[in-house]
């Protein structure tokens, strides 16, 4: 079965520095990968997403990720956190086998920054 | 923008008690998720819908049911509500990319709702 695999489940920085949130998938076929971000009592906002071309994607508020085929990895990262970056990120991936893409989210990481 | 709205932020009921969960989104999105997020564990799907009156269970249906009289409208109902139901619940609704001839879903979620069952 598909499956999401957020290797932290948390991880804490201080302001400033840079960040790496991990996320791998198992997957046979292509597929096609999302970032959400959770802040505090709020529902998912959509980071960034893969679905074709280039495989580093830029999304909202300085993240960036690279589409890794051979490792199979969707990492997110960003040169610089700022305190307001606090939150809980979720990885998710279409389920291939699904004929309306379905996604199959990871546990989700929360990232701390501290001052 | 996209907006899906939920009908309570914050809601607290008692054992046995039968709960509605509303979820309406303005953009015409043909399909709709009900998600339940518990600590540790992640967005569990609890029930999807593709289209009016059609629905399909999703991971862990067990004690729920829904509805989906109007394209814009999800429903999520606990018949006789548990402690163990006690969780944040999360629609979301979706615009299906067609990429290379296979499909993939862009979710939007709305803001939740807080559910304790006491």
């Amino acid at each position: 079965a598909q499956s999401v695999t957020q290797l932290d489940s948390q991880v804490p920085v201080f302001e400033e520095a840079p960040v790496e949130l991990r996320c791998n998938y198992s997957s046979s076929v292509s597929v096609y990968l999302f970032w959400y971000v959770q802040y505090p009592n709020q529902g998912l906002q959509l980071l960034l997403k893969y679905l074709s071309g280039s495989t580093l994607v830029k999304g909202i508020n300085g993240f960036e990720a690279e589409f890794n085929k051979s490792q199979t990895s969707f990492h997110l990262r960003k040169p610089s956190v700022h305190i307001s970056d606090t939150a809980e990120y979720f990885c998710a991936v279409s389920d291939p086998g699904g004929s309306q893409g379905n996604l199959i989210f990871g546990k989700g990481t929360k990232l701390s920054v501290k001052p | 923008d996209v907006k899906v709205t939920q009908s309570s932020r914050y809601l607290v009921k008692r054992t046995g008690e039968k709960v509605f969960l509303e979820c309406v989104q303005d953009m015409d999105h043909e399909n709709m998720f009900w998600y339940r997020q518990d600590p540790g564990l992640g967005l569990r799907l609890i029930y999807f819908s593709y289209d009016v009156k059609m629905k399909e269970k999703g991971d862990i249906p067990e004690g729920y049911s829904v509805s989906r009289e109007k394209k814009e409208r999800f429903s999520l109902i606990l018949e006789s509500a548990s402690t163990n139901q006690t969780s944040m619940y999360l629609c979301a609704s979706s615009l299906v990319l067609a990429v290379g001839g296979r499909a993939a879903n862009e979710q939007f979620f709305g803001p939740g709702t807080r559910l304790t069952v006491l």
